[in-house]
Order: C-alpha cells, then sequence, then structure tokens
C-alpha cells in the first residue's frame, strides 16, 4: 500500500533561514500533491498544488518541488518567521477520484 | 474565498449522546464533502466522501451506521455520531472541493468529547 512518510521529528530553524520539509511516498506517483498548513486545534489550512508534470511551483515565499523520480516532495519557506510556525502536512491525490492521502506532518518551529 | 466553516468547534456531552456536526461551504458550491477523524499528533484519517445527493462512500473500518452522513444540499453536509461512546472523541474536521481538480478546503474541526 501507499506510503508517504514526513519527518515526524520537529524542525527548529532561526528566523530568517529558509525551512525546508520534506516529503517522501512509495510505490506509484499521485496526479497532484499538496501541501497545508494546519495549527493545534485548527482544521488544515491549503497553501500550494503541484502536479504530475510539474517541477516547481512558487507562492510568495513558499516554493514547492515534486520529483517523481525521487518519489519525492521538497516544501521551501523562505525568510521564516516565527509566525510561521507550525505542522506542515503534505497530501497525495490520485486519479481515481478526489481523495487525499495525508503524511503525518512536520512540525516546524521558527525562533526569533 | 474558500471558506468552509464547521460548527460546532467544540462539544462535550453523556455517553450515548447522539451529535451533528454540520461543514459548510461559504462562497463556493462543493460537490463533493469529506469527513476526517484527527488524533493527538496523527495525521488526518479519511472516514468518508459524500457527493450532493447521493450516499457517502465510508473507508473501511469506519461503521456507516453510527457515522451517518448527509450532504443534502451543495454548500451543507452533516455528520451524526450516533450513540456516542468515550472512544470515539476525537477531533473531527470536514473539508469541501468545488470539483474533482480542485483542491479540498478545510474546516477549523470539531472537538468531541464524551464522557
Amino acid at each position: 500500500s501507499q506510503k508517504i512518510e514526513q519527518n515526524s521529528e520537529a524542525l527548529n530553524i532561526q528566523e530568517g533561514k529558509t525551512a525546508t520539509l520534506t516529503c517522501n511516498y512509495t510505490n506509484y506517483s499521485p496526479a497532484y500533491l499538496q501541501w497545508y498548513r494546519q495549527d493545534p486545534g485548527r482544521g488544515p489550512v491549503f497553501l500550494l498544488l503541484i502536479r504530475e508534470n510539474e517541477k516547481e511551483k512558487r507562492k510568495e515565499r513558499l516554493k514547492v518541488t515534486f520529483d517523481t523520480t525521487l518519489k519525492q516532495s521538497l516544501f521551501h519557506i523562505t525568510a521564516s518567521q516565527p509566525a510561521d510556525s507550525a505542522t506542515y502536512l503534505c497530501a497525495l491525490r490520485y486519479n481515481a477520484g478526489n481523495m487525499l492521502t495525508f503524511g503525518g506532518g512536520t512540525r516546524l518551529m521558527v525562533k526569533p | 474565498g474558500a471558506v468552509v466553516s464547521q460548527h460546532p468547534s467544540w462539544v462535550i456531552c453523556k455517553s450515548g449522546t447522539s451529535v451533528k456536526i454540520e461543514c459548510r461551504s461559504l462562497d463556493f458550491q462543493a460537490t463533493t464533502m469529506f469527513w476526517y477523524r484527527q488524533f493527538p499528533k496523527q495525521s488526518l484519517m479519511l472516514m468518508a466522501t459524500s457527493n450532493e445527493g447521493s450516499k457517502a462512500t465510508y473507508e473501511q473500518g469506519v461503521e456507516k451506521d453510527k457515522f451517518l452522513i448527509n450532504h443534502a444540499s451543495l454548500t451543507l453536509s452533516t455528520l451524526t455520531v450516533t450513540s456516542a461512546h468515550p472512544e470515539d472523541s476525537s477531533f473531527y474536521i470536514c473539508s469541501a472541493s468545488s470539483g474533482i481538480n480542485q483542491p479540498q478546503h478545510f474546516g477549523d474541526g470539531t472537538r468531541l468529547s464524551i464522557l
């Protein structure tokens, strides 16, 4: 069965640095890969979607890459701020239906 | 845009009570809505998928008679936890999508505590 791996250990970085989060998957590549932010006690907030045939997507300080050969997506936050501290989830969607399969999330802590 | 409202945000009730959770898409029409359950420090687990006007599709291991889903309109889906017990205590989150190629947008979740 499909397995999605995100680093379960918290990522601690200094304000102003670039945070890089990893999402690895096994088996076949999804049609879409999405990244969400989740704050404690809140629902996930959609950030970026990248398609199977796209290598990179940007939105303001955020950048997502998608490498179907490595079966990996990287999520970057440049010029990180303490307000970026949250749990970041990657989610995969395949062609059959609109269902998302979520990774376990990585908690990011940006220290001032 | 793409706002999903979930209500109530938290509920505490006695064992045996049935609890209804509402999920509304406020500024778009949701052809599909999803219900998830999330345990502390774990990821979201899909419970069921519902399309407007048709029966929900439940994931393996989710009891459809326990978790009743109604998707009566393009902006509203409800999840009713029937005869809730302490093991049903969890964080329930809904999401909505306007189409098959569109991202899911999530509500803020409902914290359910059964005493």
